[in-house]
């Protein structure tokens, strides 16, 4: 089935150690998403790739970085994790830019833990 | 400042009845409004997209409406079932620092169906 997976499911770093979150999809979209999501909160859009261009949203902090050396893949660095970044991460893929008219598919998520 | 609110409580409903969720946003004027579905610990889950220009739209035991005068979606789910217990999001496209088209997610709703 084509789908987004995302390894590790759970992530645990130390504050301050560098740490990298992957994404792959099957499903051959242009378009990939890295959302944070803490408890009860709503997925909040840090940035996301139209095939090589690569978009940061204005609030997502310096700390963040993202990768996609190819379609299929696409990855999230946090260079210094702070007690702050405890969350989960997930990642999304959608056929089209037009982010009203095509749904997003998520994978299962990341839940980082900083310690 | 633009503003998503879902029902802020837990909502808790008898199997068997229909289930209503609300949506109610500020300060945006939507082409588009989609619905998610969330189980504990998983990503979002695509369920319905409408349009502005429609009033309403069905999938199965799913129901949306979208009143852009009242600013208000509603999302039904009739002869609920325990299986249909999760948090429910709406999101809108709305506007991002650059003029780009941003998917901004509600906080979500969760549901839980009483056997």
């Amino acid at each position: 089935d084509a789908m987004v997976i995302q390894n590790p499911r759970y992530q645990v770093t130390q504050f301050g150690k560098p740490v990298t979150l992957s994404c792959s999809q099957t499903l051959n979209h242009n378009v990939m998403y890295w959302y944070q999501q803490k408890s009860s909160q709503a997925p909040k859009l840090l940035f996301h790739y139209y095939d090589k261009d690569f978009n940061n949203e204005a609030d997502t902090p310096d700390n963040f970085q993202s990768r996609r050396p190819n379609t299929s893949f696409c990855f999230l660095d946090i260079r210094s994790p702070g007690l702050g970044d405890a969350a989960m991460y997930l990642c999304a893929t959608s056929r089209g830019r037009n982010r009203g008219l095509y749904e997003q598919y998520f994978g299962p998520g990341t839940r980082l833990t900083v310690t | 400042s633009q503003k998503i609110e879902q029902n802020s409580e837990a909502l808790n409903i008898q199997e068997g009845k229909t289930a209503t969720l609300t949506c109610n946003y500020t300060n945006y004027s939507p082409a588009y409004l989609q619905w998610y579905r969330q189980d504990p610990g998983r990503g979002p889950v695509f369920l319905l997209l409408i349009r502005e220009n429609e009033k309403e739209k069905r999938k199965e035991r799913l129901k949306v409406t979208f009143d852009t005068t009242l600013k208000q979606s509603l999302f039904h789910i009739t002869a609920s079932q325990p299986a249909d217990s999760a948090t429910y999001l709406c999101a809108l496209v709305g506007r991002s620092n650059f003029g780009n088209e941003k998917l901004t997610f509600g906080t979500g709703t969760r549901l839980t169906i009483i056997p």
